[in-house]
């Protein structure tokens, strides 16, 4: 989707060291979501943003941890990387209201923890 | 707790055939949201199309329709005249209102399909 884009596109790390992702957007969107993609599992929710400082775990928080200063940007840090956590990791926003809401998924980042 | 499964890890299907791609679904929540979305072998995901629970008529968007069966708890993707460009793997997925707000997706494990000349 054109109005999100993450940062790096890929990465490969050293299990111990810490990774920073993120997830920028141009359209004001209050909530913005991590997802993790694994093959078996389809996408799961690590963290979420419902405004400016306001943030809170997913299914799958364990060594993650967000932050959000900006509207426009949503930071999804990974303390000390380990194998495990090797995914492909998704940012999204949701737009539309109720009902219709609908989240929109980034490019995506692939991870590799070495 | 929300439950999404797609027992179709694999399908083809012929050019310019009609395809139907599975999904059922298990919640307690008396409303709720179902979408299906694409991801080509390139990654992105992309969104297709959505269907809610009080909605009385399937939803179409272009050669997607969605085969809302509520009684037996089924949201099936139906693509018609397929194209080669349809190749890719297909998710379900169904909305969970978080406690802040916003949306949570729970997704099936996916649908890969394969479009065939």
């Amino acid at each position: 989707d054109a109005g999100i884009t993450q940062s790096p596109r890929h990465k490969v790390t050293e299990t111990g060291t810490p990774v920073t992702l993120r997830c920028h957007q141009t359209e004001n969107h209050r909530y913005m979501y991590w997802y993790r993609q694994d093959p078996g599992h389809g996408l799961r929710l690590i963290h979420y943003s419902y405004g400016v400082k306001d943030t809170d775990k997913g299914e799958v928080s364990d060594g993650y941890s967000v932050s959000r200063s900006k509207t426009e940007d949503f930071l999804l840090t990974l303390e000390s990387a380990t194998s495990s956590q090797t995914s492909v990791y998704f940012c999204a926003i949701s737009r539309g209201q109720g009902a219709s809401e609908t989240q929109y998924f980034g490019p995506g980042t692939r991870l590799l923890v070495l | 707790a929300q439950k999404i499964t797609q027992t179709q890890p694999g399908m083809f299907v012929q050019e310019k055939e009609a395809v139907t791609l599975d999904c059922t679904y298990d919640t307690s929540d008396p409303s709720y949201g179902l979408f299906w979305y694409k991801q080509p072998s390139s990654g992105e995901m992309i969104f297709l199309i959505y269907q809610g629970s009080y909605d009385q008529q399937n939803a179409t968007e272009g050669r997607y329709s969605l085969n809302f069966q509520k009684a037996r708890k089924s949201a099936n993707l139906v693509i018609s005249a397929s194209q080669l460009g349809d190749s890719a793997m297909y998710f379900c997925a169904m909305r969970e209102v978080l406690t802040g707000g916003g949306n949570k997706l729970t997704f099936g494990t996916g649908t890969q399909l394969k479009v065939e000349l």
